[in-house]
């Protein structure tokens, strides 16, 4: 059974950088993709970046200038970097992995919560 | 961007009656490997979504079968043969065949 757990700060001023971790554990941490996604309060799911196993990211054209997405095979963790916050990044951030050969993404984390507040 | 719609917004079901969310795509999603690239999810109330169909047809594992989906190209639909009280939460749609992969807006599947 794959579980994602994450972890990171969760109150931010803005201009500050986000910084969340995801590390996997059980099953296989190689030849899977790997997503985030956010969540603004009471609102959709937005998708926001991907990183292969080679460490080739693909970003939401929306976040990209401010946006590094990193992975630490090693560890099976995989990070998010997110640069110069506003209040319009407040949202639940998700980890997530891809199915094996497909976008889906199967194994979500419990979410974190980043609120940008002066 | 592709744009995903998707209706009704929100649907009250009697359980054990029929549910039906649809979900439309700005392009096809179909590819020349005859796969089209959609997923759907539910979000359960206070949990993180998770994955019901991936590839437009596959029921993702432990996803009961009452559970099925239609369409091709533009046009989805997911339905559920019997609504349980455990079916209620958020359907989202999601492409993933152009970044940035999008999602739909949400359908609101409540028990009446």
């Amino acid at each position: 059974q794959v579980q994602l757990q994450q972890w990171g700060a969760g109150l931010l001023k803005p201009s500050e950088t986000l910084s969340l971790t995801c590390a996997v554990f059980g099953g296989s941490f190689s030849d899977h993709y790997r997503s985030w996604i956010r969540q603004p309060p009471g609102k959709g799911l937005e998708w926001i970046g991907e990183i292969s196993d080679g460490g080739i990211t693909k970003y939401n054209p929306s976040l990209k200038s401010r946006l590094t997405i990193s992975l630490d095979m090693s560890k099976n963790q995989f990070s998010l970097k997110l640069n110069s916050v506003t209040a319009a990044d407040t949202a639940l951030y998700y980890c997530a992995r891809h199915i094996r050969g497909s976008r889906g993404l199967d194994s979500w984390g419990q979410g974190t919560l980043v609120t940008v507040s002066s | 961007d592709i744009v995903m719609t998707q209706s009704p917004l929100s649907l009250p079901v009697t359980p054990g009656e029929p549910a039906s969310i649809s979900c439309s795509s700005s392009q096809s999603l179909l590819l020349g490997n005859g796969n089209n690239y959609l997923e759907w999810y539910l979000q359960k109330p206070g949990q993180s979504p998770q994955l019901l169909i991936y590839l437009g047809s596959n029921r993702a594992s432990g996803v009961p079968d009452r559970f099925s989906v239609s369409g091709s190209g533009t046009d989805f639909t997911l339905k559920i043969s019997r609504v349980e009280a455990e079916d209620v939460g958020v359907y989202y749609c999601m492409e993933s065949l152009q970044i940035p992969y999008t999602f739909g807006q949400g359908t609101k599947l409540e028990i009446k």
